[in-house]
């Protein structure tokens, strides 16, 4: 079963609007939440990440918000530029191994 | 620094057939963990190793196994294919040292099952 659940699957934004993309996690256990980016044709790469033990992390025009008594965590990509234009993966892993749990991504597309 | 190289890039098989797929982490990283991509499931985890050991294993059925060489490249083979076994096939590899938590993905092969 899915242990992330990511939403919504798909979404557009004009530049230089806010673009949010949402999960929740069922396992209490896991510690380490990353947001991957994946181009076509490529293989996703780390945007950012948090551990439960901040409720926000930034760098750049990327934010995490993290609530861990909901269990759930968000991606904020502020200012959005048309070459943010991909699919998004939040996942959660426990203990610092590298089985990680993937959402089902979001499909952004920024619109010039 | 090189990174995540996997080979081959595109593969074409037919039922009932196997497959070996090969990859050659960053230099200096010593796991390598081994995902499946589909539109339907998404990325699931098929397994992770480490100095040559299986460190973590995913819900996938045993035609799906792997094996990591002392030089720390690993090959993934898939036996007996079926048509749900076509995806994307991506390859990571971490450092442990120290243990970011980061995986680094190479471009993945596209596995087609006729």
């Amino acid at each position: 079963q899915q242990q992330v659940k990511q939403s919504p699957q798909s979404l557009i934004v004009q530049k230089g609007g806010i673009s949010i993309i949402n999960c929740a996690y069922e396992n209490t256990a896991f510690d380490y939440f990353p947001w991957y980016q994946q181009f076509p044709g490529k293989g996703p790469a780390l945007l950012i990440a948090i551990r439960p033990d901040v409720s926000e992390k930034k760098e750049g025009r990327f934010t995490i918000s993290f609530n861990k008594s909901a269990k759930q965590f968000s991606l904020h990509i502020m200012d959005s530029q048309p070459g943010d234009s991909a699919t998004y993966f939040c996942a959660a892993s426990l203990g610092g191994d590298y089985k990680l749990s993937f959402g089902a991504g979001t499909t952004v597309t920024v619109r010039a | 620094k090189a990174g995540v190289t996997q080979t081959p890039r595109y593969l074409i098989k037919t039922r009932g057939q196997q497959v070996t797929l090969s990859c050659s982490p960053i230099s200096g990283h010593r796991s390598v963990s081994w995902y499946q991509q589909t539109p339907g499931q998404g990325l699931q985890f098929l397994f992770e190793y480490f100095s040559e050991t299986q460190r973590n294993k995913g819900n996938f059925p045993g035609r799906f196994s792997g094996r990591q060489f002392s030089n720390s490249r690993s090959e993934m083979n898939v036996s007996t294919l079926e048509l749900g076994d076509s995806a994307l096939y991506l390859c990571a590899s971490s450092t442990d040292r120290p243990n970011t938590g980061e995986l680094f993905f190479g471009e993945g092969s596209r596995l087609t099952v006729l």
